[in-house]
C-alpha cells in the first residue's frame, strides 16, 4: 500500500521555467490538497480538490494552477517559476471528514 | 477563519520523561477536528493523533495523548516516556467539519530528547 506518493522528490528550476508536480493516492480518497512549507513555518494551503474534476483556491494560490482529471491524481503546476516559490511542497488526501495523510514532499528550488 | 498558536519554538526533555507541547486555537466553526503531526528531520509529515470537538474524552494513541480543554481552546499534546526517536518538529493543526476541511497549521515546536 503506497498511500500518497509525490514526484519528483527534488527539483531545481531557473526563474521563468515551468514544471508540474504529481501527487497520486491509492486510498480512494475524495479530497486532495496541495500545501507549501517555508522555513520555520507550518504548512499553508495552495489549492484543494473535493472530487474528480473539481478544484478550488486555498490561502496562497497565486502563481500555481492545479488539475484533477482522475480521482487518484492531483497535479500542481508552476507556469513561470519565481524565487519566492522555493519551498517544500506537500500533497495530502483524505475522506471528507477523515484524517489527512501526506506524501513525502517535493523540495523545489528556484534560482 | 481558524488560527493555531504554538508558543514553544523549542523544548528539551530527558529520555523516559513526559513532555507537554502546547497548542491553542481560535475558530468560529461550531464543529472541528484537532490534529497533531510529527515531522522528523527526514521531512515527512506523520499523523499522530486526532480529537473531535464533540468528543467527550481525550484522545489517546499509544504514548500520545491529547489534553483537550474546549473552554480554554487548547489542545496540548502529551508524550509519555520520551524516546530519542521522538526528537522532531511537532505541528498542531485544525480543520472545520464543513467546507473544504483543509488544515490550518501552527508554526510548530521543535522537541529534542536528551539521553
Amino acid at each position: 500500500n503506497a498511500g500518497v506518493t509525490q514526484t519528483p522528490k527534488f527539483r531545481v528550476l531557473k526563474t521563468g521555467q515551468s514544471m508540474t508536480l504529481l501527487c497520486a493516492q491509492d486510498m480512494n480518497h475524495e479530497y486532495m490538497y496541495w500545501y507549501r512549507q517555508d522555513p520555520g513555518m507550518g504548512l499553508r494551503l495552495i489549492h484543494y480538490s473535493v472530487g474528480e474534476g473539481t478544484t478550488a483556491k486555498g490561502e496562497v494560490p497565486d502563481g500555481y494552477n492545479v488539475s484533477r482529471l482522475k480521482k487518484q491524481n492531483f497535479l500542481l503546476g508552476l507556469e513561470s517559476a519565481a524565487p519566492s516559490q522555493t519551498s517544500v511542497y506537500f500533497c495530502a488526501s483524505s475522506y471528507p471528514q477523515g484524517t489527512q495523510y501526506f506524501g513525502p514532499g517535493t523540495r523545489l528550488t528556484v534560482l | 477563519a481558524q488560527k493555531i498558536t504554538q508558543t514553544q519554538p523549542g523544548m528539551f526533555v530527558q529520555e523516559k520523561e513526559a513532555v507537554t507541547l502546547d497548542c491553542t486555537y481560535d475558530t468560529s466553526d461550531p464543529s472541528y477536528g484537532l490534529f497533531w503531526y510529527k515531522q522528523p528531520s527526514s521531512g515527512e509529515m506523520i499523523f499522530l493523533i486526532y480529537q473531535g470537538s464533540y468528543d467527550q474524552q481525550n484522545a489517546t494513541e499509544g504514548r500520545y495523548s491529547l489534553n483537550f480543554q474546549k473552554a480554554r481552546k487548547s489542545a496540548n499534546l502529551v508524550i509519555s516516556a520520551s524516546q530519542l526517536g521522538d526528537s522532531a518538529m511537532y505541528f498542531c493543526a485544525m480543520s472545520p467539519y464543513t467546507g473544504r476541511r483543509a488544515l490550518t497549521f501552527g508554526s510548530g515546536t521543535r522537541l529534542q530528547v536528551q539521553p
